[in-house]
């Protein structure tokens, strides 16, 4: 079936270091990809997302391509602040599969000033 | 309030009580969803619904039940709860079947079973 492997984390960081939170997947077809946010005491919030090959979807300062050949969908941010300091989910929804999402396990980023 | 709510936000039980969470949305979206978030896990599905009145099993969905009498409502209920069931449960919502479309999520229910 489908599935969605992020890096462990936490991952630390000091402001304005440059982040990377790698996430590759196993489906069939073509997926779509999505990058949710999980803020403390938070439900998770959308991102960004790409729909097809080489799409680069952007949010925030935060961005991520669709990279089919190497099955990765890697989150990237240039310059991090501490109101970054959240849970990264990388999920996909598989069009074969209705609605459906799938999710990695999660990625707790902390931003230190 | 518009959007999704869950309610409790948080519920303490014991092992053999049966509880059920809320969730409600206002947008009148086809599809709601019940996961699970535990730690080394991320978020699992337990169960979906497509409409009112049609729901269907995820991937893991042994030990709760759920029903969609109404598009707006989705409860999700522990028939006799176990410890394994302590959990942070999420509830979403999305239009219907798309490659595209987001699912807005409510802010969660912490449950404990003692």
């Amino acid at each position: 079936g489908d599935s969605v492997t992020q890096m462990e984390g936490p991952v630390t960081l000091s402001e304005e270091a440059f982040l990377t939170i790698n996430c590759t997947y196993t489906a069939t077809g073509y997926p779509s990809l999505f990058w949710y946010v999980q803020y403390p005491g938070e439900g998770l919030q959308l991102l960004l997302k790409a729909t097809k090959a080489d799409d680069k979807g952007s949010n925030k300062g935060f961005e991520a391509t669709y990279r089919k050949e190497t099955t990765s969908f890697h989150l990237e941010k240039g310059s991090v602040q501490v109101s970054d300091s959240a849970v990264y989910f990388c999920a996909l929804k598989n069009n074969n599969a209705g609605n459906m999402l799938t999710f990695g396990g999660g990625t707790r980023l902390m931003v230190k000033p | 309030d518009a959007g999704i709510t869950q309610s409790p936000r948080y519920k303490i039980t014991e092992t053999g009580r049966q509880v059920t969470l809320m969730c409600h949305q206002t947008w009148s979206h086809s599809y709601m969803f019940w996961y699970r978030q535990d730690l080394g896990h991320g978020l699992r599905l337990i169960y979906y619904s497509a409409a009112a009145d049609i729901t269907d099993k995820g991937e893991v969905p042994d030990g709760y039940v759920v029903s969609r009498s109404k598009t707006e409502n989705f409860p999700l209920t522990l028939e006799s709860a176990t410890r394994s069931q302590t959990s942070v449960y999420f509830c979403a919502s999305s239009e219907l079947a798309s490659g595209y479309n987001e699912q807005f999520f409510g802010p969660g229910t912490r449950l404990t079973v003692l």
